[in-house]
């Protein structure tokens, strides 16, 4: 699986909008790539899975540029409880194990 | 609740005592995953089981460590001899056999702790 890096952490306030970009250089042509979020003490959970261009649901975008090397998860308008760790991942089939990086620990701030 | 759901949530055991953890994945998803997770990283990749045959093991799975799927429903997790670094967060994950998800669900987690 494509090796990805991303920010160790971000801080940001209240409602703001929050941007984490992945940068996975070596993604091959049929990988996808999948955000994952995990709060303390809990299992990590499938935010949102994208190819290409630009991928939105209730909780989060994703936007994918056109050479598909970087990615960016977008959260809008945070709230205390988006505090977590996300994860970056990227690879080709839902059917083999997730290989995780160490994530981005965001924290927001009152 | 028809999430993923794993037993018990923590254990306290003594180095060289043998643990087993409990998997009861969502009910209708044939894929089963173990991982572990221990502080400031990401899970890390155990095993995992198509229905009940085990289709591949990390070279994290020592010797000390096995897993079953009977009647590819619930797992174990079987732990012997266990040593100090072996103290992590065992999660267990599922997923329905399609080919352009990555979505797998994860359960609590079991916090095991080795004194």
């Amino acid at each position: 699986l494509a090796k990805t890096t991303q920010p160790i952490s971000m801080d940001s306030y209240e409602g703001q909008e929050v941007n984490i970009t992945c940068s996975h250089n070596n993604i091959a042509t049929n990988d996808y790539i999948t955000w994952y979020q995990q709060f303390p003490s809990q299992g990590p959970r499938f935010i949102i899975q994208g190819y290409k261009t630009k991928v939105t649901n209730e909780v989060a975008s994703l936007f994918i540029p056109a050479d598909r090397k970087s990615s960016t998860l977008s959260l809008p308008r945070v709230s205390l409880s988006d505090t977590a760790v996300y994860y970056c991942l990227v690879g080709y089939s839902g059917n083999t194990p997730l290989v995780f990086g160490k994530g981005t620990r965001l924290s927001v701030i009152a | 609740d028809t999430g993923v759901s794993q037993d018990p949530r923590h254990k306290i055991t003594k180095r060289g005592q043998n643990v087993t953890f409990r998997c009861d994945p969502i009910s209708e998803h044939n894929r089963l995953y173990w991982y572990r997770q221990t502080l400031g990283q990401g899970p890390e990749f155990l095993t995992y089981f198509q229905n009940e045959a085990q289709l591949e093991k990390s070279r994290l799975l020592s010797d000390r460590f096995s897993a079953e799927r009977p009647k590819g429903s619930f797992s174990t997790l079987e732990i012997q001899r266990t040593e100090q670094g072996d103290s992590a967060m065992y999660l267990c994950a599922s997923s329905h056999n399609s080919g352009f998800s990555y979505e797998q669900y994860f359960g609590p987690g079991t916090r095991l702790t080795v004194t």
